[in-house]
């Protein structure tokens, strides 16, 4: 079967450093998505991994290793708006989406 | 550009009623997506599309239907609702099903059946 594991919670710090990780079972790999959402509202996108190593972009890094089946994505200088829920998302060898639960992030002050 | 934009916001339904939702993109995008997010829950795929006249079912299609007559509307048609169908409804869009091609969502549909 296909698997996403994320842990459900996480507290941190504004402007604190958090790492959310995911790790995957599926079949095939093309590809790892992030997504943030808000509560009540919409994913919207963060990043995407195909290839092994980090891509930063601004406060937010997202690494992957595909040997290990594992991703993290990093939170640098934490602020309140990012109090929302961070989804990690496989491509599958159907280049289908197969979506992880979700890690809700609590911020605070 | 409005994005991908979904209506009813809201909605409330009776046992055996039934209902379409309605998704519609104006980025002129191939694939459409409908998803369900249950609370605790990863998004599960009900159905997609490929382009318009194309669709096929993904992981959870029982319950409901969907039809492609334009590359902008994607409306998914719910018969004989049931309370396991109460849910948050997410419309989706991507240019192409490359495996680096994001998804854009709508602001999403909340349905309860009681």
């Amino acid at each position: 079967g296909q698997n996403i594991d994320q842990p459900t919670e996480m507290t941190a710090t504004e402007g604190a450093i958090v790492q959310i990780n995911c790790t995957y079972q599926t079949s095939g790999f093309n590809g790892l998505f992030w997504y943030q959402q808000h509560a009540g509202e919409a994913p919207t996108f963060l990043s995407y991994n195909v290839l092994d190593g980090l891509e930063e972009k601004g406060r937010f890094s997202s690494f992957l290793s595909r040997s290990k089946g594992y991703s993290y994505l990093l939170l640098k200088e934490l602020q309140m708006k990012d109090s929302a829920s961070y989804l990690c998302a496989v491509v599958d060898s159907n280049y289908q989406l197969i979506w992880g639960a979700g890690t809700k992030l609590i911020i605070k002050p | 550009n409005a994005g991908v934009t979904q209506t009813p916001k809201f909605r409330i339904l009776k046992i055996g009623q039934s209902m379409t939702l309605q998704c519609t993109q104006d980025m002129n995008h191939n694939y459409m997506y409908w998803y369900r997010q249950d609370p605790g829950m990863g998004l599960k795929l009900i159905y997609y599309s490929v382009g318009a006249g194309i669709t096929d079912k993904g992981e959870v299609p029982n319950g409901y239907n969907v039809s492609r007559s334009t590359t902008e509307d994607f409306p998914l048609r719910l018969e004989l609702a049931a309370p396991s169908q109460t849910s948050v409804y997410f419309c989706a869009s991507s240019y192409d099903s490359s495996g680096g091609s994001e998804q854009y969502f709508g602001p999403g549909t909340r349905l309860t059946v009681t």
